[in-house]
């Protein structure tokens, strides 16, 4: 079946430094991705919406400068946490539409540790 | 807006059988589905629900009831492998949308 690859699985940075956060749909083209951010034992808040070829749609109350988003073909997302702060620490979930479209394919996550 | 409510926790011994229920609140959605995830883990995908009714796969059944704004996912024969959290989530917005419920940690005992 589809398959959405994330990338790194865990990282960790300093306060101040940006880390990027890869997701691959491997055997799909996804024109729209979405990230998703989820704190522990909660549930997952959608960030932002990511299409190809155009810039991303940012949910209410997330900052578009710190949290880059680029969709630069159909198979690659990725988002970027610029400045980042202990704050910012947290698992970070993509996830693309298949090709059916009630089928959402999601990532492995991404675990942010800033120190 | 749109939001989802479902129970935050509910405990369960093995073999039984057990129902998360979900109410929603929204001007309109394509369908309602259901998504299983373990700690740590990405969300995996049970059902889909697009049409009023009861939609079953294996172990585990889903239903919605629009006139009603609701829906469940009826768990059956638990093993502890069971033991997660079950998130409801809404279609919306050209199905390119997931509005994600709260999630309940469904907890399988001996």
């Amino acid at each position: 079946g589809a398959v959405v690859s994330q990338h790194p699985s865990r990282v960790i940075c300093k306060s101040g430094t940006s880390v990027k956060i890869e997701c691959r749909s491997l055997d799909f083209q996804a024109t729209t991705m979405f990230w998703y951010r989820q704190f522990p034992k909660q549930s997952l808040m959608l960030m932002a919406t990511s299409n190809e070829g155009s810039k991303a749609t940012y949910e209410q109350g997330v900052e578009k400068d710190k949290f880059l988003i680029n969709h630069a073909s159909l198979t690659l997302s990725t988002l970027t946490v610029t400045s980042a702060h202990p704050e910012d620490s947290s698992f970070y979930i993509c996830s693309a539409r298949g090709e059916e479209r009630n089928t959402i394919y999601f990532g492995e996550g991404s675990w942010l540790t800033v120190v | 807006g749109q939001s989802l409510e479902q129970p935050s926790e509910v405990t369960a011994v093995e073999g039984a059988i057990v129902q998360i229920n979900c109410t929603y609140q929204t001007s309109g959605f394509y369908g309602l589905s259901w998504y299983q995830q373990h700690d740590g883990g990405a969300p995996t995908f049970l059902s889909y629900n697009a049409l009023d009714g009861l939609e079953e796969t294996g172990r585990f059944s889903s239903f919605l009831s629009r006139s009603d704004s609701y829906g469940y996912l009826l768990l059956q024969e638990l093993q502890m492998k069971d033991s997660a959290s079950y998130f409801c989530v809404l279609f919306s917005g050209g199905y390119n949308k997931l509005i994600f419920g709260a999630g309940t940690r469904l907890a399988v005992h001996p």
